[in-house]
């Protein structure tokens, strides 16, 4: 298994620019996450999904959006990026509620850079 | 409102000493608490979890205790190995169907060989 895939490692962008942060996982797993970790900070849960098609908010959620077509997909959309949304961003999946083991597994991150 | 404290950004240990990380929450929400590991450019791993009507979880080198009435728990690892030397977060598993987690700010594992 692959676990938790992110692509890219690294981006920079413009500000005022688009992207999308891809994550994919072959765990089977039902729930995913995005989170973002700024410098010296702990991880800020920005959206989740708890299965292909419901997908809600999370603390930090302003300027992304997400969509979750497929158990295996989540991508983050970035709209009109801004120096704030410079961090880097990690993607989670799990089992989820009634799992035996449903700690969250972490993709490797992709580092963004807003100028 | 920080809801998951983790008081010291750094620790220094000796190889073979135990090193105890410390956190303080204040959601009473929680029903899980996880311990994660973190290599620079690489994600979080899973290391050890606590429910919170059990006071203390052991795997192997690594022990977490967990104080409900003074929202503490701890983070024990023995003997300590340079292999630790890492960021561990603390996190809060609030209930609830989405099994949300809150972290801490992290504290940076130094072990000295």
């Amino acid at each position: 298994n692959a676990g938790v895939t992110q692509t890219p490692k690294f981006r920079i962008l413009k500000i005022g620019q688009s992207m999308t942060l891809q994550c994919a996982q072959d765990m089977n797993h039902n729930y995913m996450y995005w989170y973002r970790q700024d410098p010296g900070m702990g991880l800020k849960l920005i959206y989740y999904s708890v299965g292909a098609g419901i997908t809600d908010k999370g603390e930090v959620p302003n300027g992304y959006n997400v969509s979750r077509s497929t158990t295996e997909d989540f991508p983050l959309r970035l709209e009109l990026a801004a120096p704030s949304q410079t961090s880097v961003y990690f993607c989670a999946s799990s089992y989820g509620r009634g799992h035996p083991r449903d700690e969250q597994y972490f993709g490797p991150g992709t580092r963004l850079t807003v100028t | 409102d920080q809801q998951v404290k983790q008081n010291s950004p750094s620790l220094s240990v000796q190889e073979g000493r135990i090193s105890i990380l410390n956190c303080d929450y204040t959601n009473s929400m929680f029903d899980y608490f996880l311990w994660y590991k973190k290599y620079p450019a690489e994600g979080p791993t899973f290391l050890i979890s606590i429910s919170s009507i059990k006071d203390k979880n052991e795997d192997g080198r690594f022990t977490v205790f967990l104080n409900k009435s003074a929202k503490h728990l701890s983070l024990h690892i023995v003997p300590s190995q340079p292999g630790d030397s890492a960021v561990y977060f603390c996190a809060g598993r609030r209930t609830g169907s989405a099994r949300q987690l809150t972290f801490g700010s992290g504290t940076q594992l130094t072990v000295l060989p």
